[in-house]
């Protein structure tokens, strides 16, 4: 089975602060995702990557910023934490192409509190 | 007009209800389908993918109508353990629809 690994479950950081959230997968796929998830509101996408230090912006890239160096690890950065990035913080990857059809395997989740 | 659109419910239906999502689309070049389901605090799980023809996998059923650019869930006979949340996800760039709640009352 595909594994994702988010490095933390839960997070409390204070304002100001410059965040890492680390993601790894080990099916050796070439896309990765970054998402929040806040009540009401559904996953939103932050930004994703298509292969090595390539990256596109999503729908919500204000405040974060990402790194690929390597094809399994795909982190997130926020650089000055604020109280509003306060969320649940989804990693997913994907081996999704014209001719394969493996959908989407998310990690665990990192709680994300910013006081 | 959102790329992805789903009404976010909640569906209350009894145990032993039919009950079906419809989720519409956008971008009419989208090849990929596929619906999730997610639980109260965890992360969505692969439910089904949708194939052009539609299939089926036990009480559920998935089918795409790309004239009218939309794909749809069936849940028959439902049970108490289907109450969760439904995402679709139409895209490779991984835009998933905000979801619906389905609640199966005994």
């Amino acid at each position: 089975d595909v594994k994702v690994t988010q490095s933390s479950r839960y997070l409390v950081k204070r304002t100001g602060e410059k965040v890492f959230l680390e993601c790894v997968q080990d099916m050796d796929h070439e896309n990765m995702f970054w998402y929040r998830q806040d009540p009401g509101l559904g996953l939103r996408l932050i930004y994703f990557s298509y292969d090595v230090k390539m990256k596109e912006k999503g729908d919500i890239p204000e405040g974060y910023s990402v790194s690929r160096e390597k094809k399994e690890r795909f982190s997130l950065i926020l650089e000055s934490a604020s109280t509003n990035q306060t969320s649940m913080y989804l990693c997913a990857s994907s081996s999704i192409s014209r001719d394969s059809n493996y959908g989407y395997t998310f990690g665990s989740g990192t709680r994300l509190t910013v006081v | 007009r959102k790329e992805v659109e789903q009404d976010p419910g909640p569906f209350n239906v009894p145990e032993g209800a039919t009950v079906a999502f419809n989720c519409t689309y956008s971008n009419s070049a989208s090849q990929s389908f596929f619906w999730y389901r997610q639980d109260c605090r965890k992360e969505p799980k692969l439910l089904m993918s949708v194939y052009s023809s539609g299939n089926e996998d036990g009480r559920f059923t998935a089918q795409l109508n790309r004239a009218s650019q939309y794909i749809s869930l069936l849940i028959r006979d439902s049970k108490l353990s289907d109450s969760a949340t439904y995402l679709c996800v139409v895209s490779s760039r991984g835009i998933f629809g905000s979801g619906t709640r389905l609640l199966v009352r005994p």
